[in-house]
């Protein structure tokens, strides 16, 4: 069993539609992680979470600490969200380190 | 600002051969880090460096996978022996001292054929 857990794998919506992708995770973690790569491979950062809600834009993450979940939403979903969305947590055994294991990302598509 | 650069930005090498590569954080970054993305499948932790502290190698899959950091500057990945499992894309990121955001790199595709 994989640490981090994302569901859906694929995600297809009409644009506007609200978007939700859910990540689980089992260990203790310091921080989790919200990333988004383009089809060209670039990956941009878009949440930092360790506890509660963050909003940027038509973007929402929150996180519940005691159930080890987090969802990554998008209001009024735009083709130009199409990418893949990937979790990411900062176990708290690794401390100092501050690395991150990754989910196997979510791939949305956003159809005009 | 300049973001974290990589170098080449494709790679094909044939199986046996050596292969270096390169990333270029953003300046003032401490922390650097080198990731795995092999084709179909998530991001894979391979290798930290923070300032001048003994990096964390935890990560790298074989001693054939090296990599090196002079203080805040230029990393290179080695992997020497190239093996076709090694093919993916190897992705660099770096962070800021005051930020537990990591800023990646456009990933250097490596094929070993």
């Amino acid at each position: 069993k994989n640490e981090v857990e994302q569901s859906p794998q694929n995600l297809t919506a009409q644009e506007g539609e609200f978007i939700t992708i859910n990540c689980s995770y089992s260990v203790g973690i310091s921080a989790l992680h919200w990333l988004q790569q383009h089809p060209g491979g670039g990956i941009v950062s878009l949440f930092m979470l360790s506890s509660g809600k963050k909003k940027h834009g038509r973007l929402i993450a929150t996180i519940n600490i005691q159930e080890k979940h987090s969802s990554l939403h998008i209001t009024a979903s735009h083709p130009r969200d199409s990418a893949v969305y990937i979790c990411a947590v900062r176990s708290r055994l690794d401390f100092g380190n501050e690395k991150l294991t990754f989910g196997t990302g979510t791939r949305l598509t956003i159809i005009p | 600002g300049a973001g974290v650069s990589q170098s080449p930005s494709n790679k094909v090498t044939e199986k046996g051969k050596d292969v270096e590569l390169r990333c270029d954080p953003i300046s003032g970054h401490t922390a650097l880090y080198w990731y795995r993305q092999r084709l179909g499948q998530g991001l894979e932790f391979l290798i930290y460096f923070q300032g001048n502290s003994a990096p964390d190698k935890s990560g790298l899959p074989s001693d054939r996978f090296s990599a090196e950091r002079t203080g805040e500057s230029v990393s290179t990945l080695t992997i020497q022996r190239t093996q076709q499992e090694d093919s993916a894309v190897y992705l660099c990121a770096s962070r800021g001292q005051a930020t537990y955001e990591q800023y990646f790199g456009p990933g250097t595709r490596l094929t070993v054929t």
